[in-house]
């Protein structure tokens, strides 16, 4: 069981739009520590998607966007395309655990 | 161009030790923290720990607390995980990740390396 909650899976047509929720609590997400988002594909290194919450690393389509409330947040992707089909990882600091935490991740399967 | 370069594949015994390293190339080693995560089969990833490689220290997920072993050697720009007393659970891809602070993004990944554990 993580300490961040995703959604184990969530779907979308091309074109669509998906969110995928990340869930934590008062020890990390709502004690203010920031959330990162990674993409991962089988085979291949994770991929920083989104850091601090809101903030695109140089070449990340602006179809990917993140989002921050109390203990949760949020990651929105746009204009879905078949090349958006992975695994996405939210990561936090837990001061409770006095470490890094990943959700369980979410896979998204483009239909 | 940063960049890391894991070590390669590695089969071992339970019980054994594994150290498996991570080259870090294109920027200031000692100034990013380098985290290791693994990811089990058909599992998620997992934070193991990280190391300074300024200072040398360390923290390490409860987990992994007494069976890893973070170092590094700065002069060659290489960071080192160690194992020991594996089990079958073990069997993982790892992954060596720079990052800005403990709490920043893991913006730099190596390309995992495969270990495998056997009975």
């Amino acid at each position: 069981q993580s300490v961040l909650t995703q959604p184990p899976s969530v779907s979308g047509a091309p074109g669509q739009r998906v969110t995928i929720s990340c869930t934590g609590s008062s020890s990390n997400i709502g004690a203010g520590y920031d959330v990162h988002w990674y993409q991962h594909l089988p085979g291949t290194a994770p991929k920083l998607l989104i850091y601090a919450n809101s903030n695109r690393p140089s070449g990340v389509p602006d179809r990917f966007s993140g989002s921050k409330s109390g203990t949760s947040a949020s990651l929105a992707i746009t204009g879905l395309q078949t090349e958006d089909e992975a695994d996405y990882y939210c990561q936090s600091y837990d001061t409770s655990l006095s470490g890094s935490v990943f959700g369980g991740g979410t896979k998204l399967t483009v239909l | 161009q940063e960049q890391l370069v894991q070590s390669g594949a590695e089969v071992k015994k339970a019980g054994a030790s594994v150290k498996v390293s991570c080259k870090a190339s294109g920027y200031t080693f000692t100034g990013y923290y380098m985290h290791w995560v693994r990811q089990a089969p058909g599992q998620g990833l997992k934070w193991m720990g990280w190391i300074n490689p300024n200072s040398g220290g360390t923290n390490f997920a409860r987990n992994f607390q007494g069976r890893v072993t973070m170092t590094r050697d700065t002069s060659i720009s290489t960071a080192y995980m160690e194992l020991s007393r594996l089990t079958s659970d073990d069997t993982a891809i790892y992954y060596c990740a720079t990052a800005g602070d403990v709490v920043a993004a893991m913006d730099i990944w190596g390309q995992g390396t495969t270990v495998t554990v056997s009975s």
